[in-house]
C-alpha cells in the first residue's frame, strides 16, 4: 500500500521569504504521480503543482517548485517570495494512473508580516 | 466550466439520522472520489465512482454509502449518524482516463452531528 508522510505538521515563515515543505512516499510502483494541493482557511482545495515519476526534471509553476528525489521518494515543494494569501494548508499526493489517491497529513503554512 | 459542486454547504443532524450528500462534477469528468476531513485524522478516502461502478473503496463501516448516475453525478449517503460523522465531506473529480489527472475538488459539505 502507498503512503504518503509529511513531518511537518506547521511551519511559518516570513513574508517574501523562501520555504520548503517536505514530503516522504512509500511505493513499490515505478510509474506514478506526485501533486501538491493547497487549501487555504476557505476550505476549496486547489493543485499547486505536480510531478511525472517518469521525468527527472523538477517541476515549477512561478514561485512554486519541487525537489523531486526519486530514489529517495521524496518530494518536497518549495515556495519563493512567500505571500500573505500562500497561508493555507498543504497536502502532497501520491497518484497511479490517476487512481488510488493517498494524501499526507497536511502542513500548516503560516506566512509572517 | 463549471467547477465541482456540492450541496449542501452546511449541515446539522442529530445521531441516529441518515444524510445524503451530492457532487457534480465538472463536466466531462467520469470519476468521482469522496473523502472525510476531520483535523484529527486528516483527508481519509471514502471511495470513487467511475461510469456508476464504484471502483475503489476506503476503510469505512457499512453505514457510509455511495452511488454515481448516468451524468456522473454523485451521492453519498450515511445512515445512523454518529458525533464522530461530523467532518467536512469533500468530493473531487478527475476526467477519468489514464492521464495523470489531478483530482479537483468541490468546496465541501460541512457535517456537524450533534
Amino acid at each position: 500500500a502507498q503512503t504518503v508522510t509529511q513531518s511537518q505538521p506547521e511551519m511559518s515563515v516570513q513574508e517574501a521569504e523562501t520555504v520548503t515543505l517536505s514530503c516522504t512516499y512509500d511505493t513499490s510502483e515505478s510509474d506514478y504521480y506526485l501533486f501538491w494541493y493547497k487549501q487555504p482557511p476557505s476550505r476549496q482545495m486547489i493543485l499547486v503543482i505536480r510531478q511525472e515519476a517518469y521525468k527527472q526534471q523538477n517541476a515549477t509553476e512561478n514561485r512554486f517548485s519541487v525537489n523531486f528525489q526519486k530514489a529517495a521518494k521524496s518530494f518536497s515543494l518549495k515556495i519563493s517570495d512567500s505571500q500573505l494569501g500562500d497561508a493555507a494548508m498543504y497536502f502532497c499526493a501520491f497518484s497511479v494512473y490517476g487512481q488510488n489517491f493517498v494524501f499526507g497529513p497536511g502542513t500548516r503554512l503560516s506566512v509572517l508580516p | 466550466k463549471a467547477g465541482v459542486t456540492q450541496t449542501p454547504r452546511y449541515l446539522i443532524k442529530t445521531r441516529g439520522q441518515q444524510v445524503t450528500l451530492s457532487c457534480s462534477p465538472i463536466s466531462g469528468h467520469r470519476s468521482v472520489s469522496w473523502y472525510q476531513q476531520t483535523p484529527g485524522q486528516g483527508l481519509q478516502f471514502l471511495f470513487e465512482y467511475f461510469s456508476e461502478t464504484q471502483r475503489n473503496k476506503g476503510n469505512f463501516p457499512g453505514r457510509f454509502s455511495g452511488r454515481q448516475f448516468s451524468n456522473s453525478r454523485s451521492e453519498m449517503n450515511v445512515s445512523t449518524l454518529e458525533l464522530g460523522d461530523s467532518a467536512l465531506y469533500l468530493c473531487a473529480s478527475v476526467p477519468g482516463t489514464t492521464a495523470p489527472n489531478e483530482q479537483f475538488f468541490g468546496p465541501g459539505t460541512r457535517l456537524t452531528v450533534l
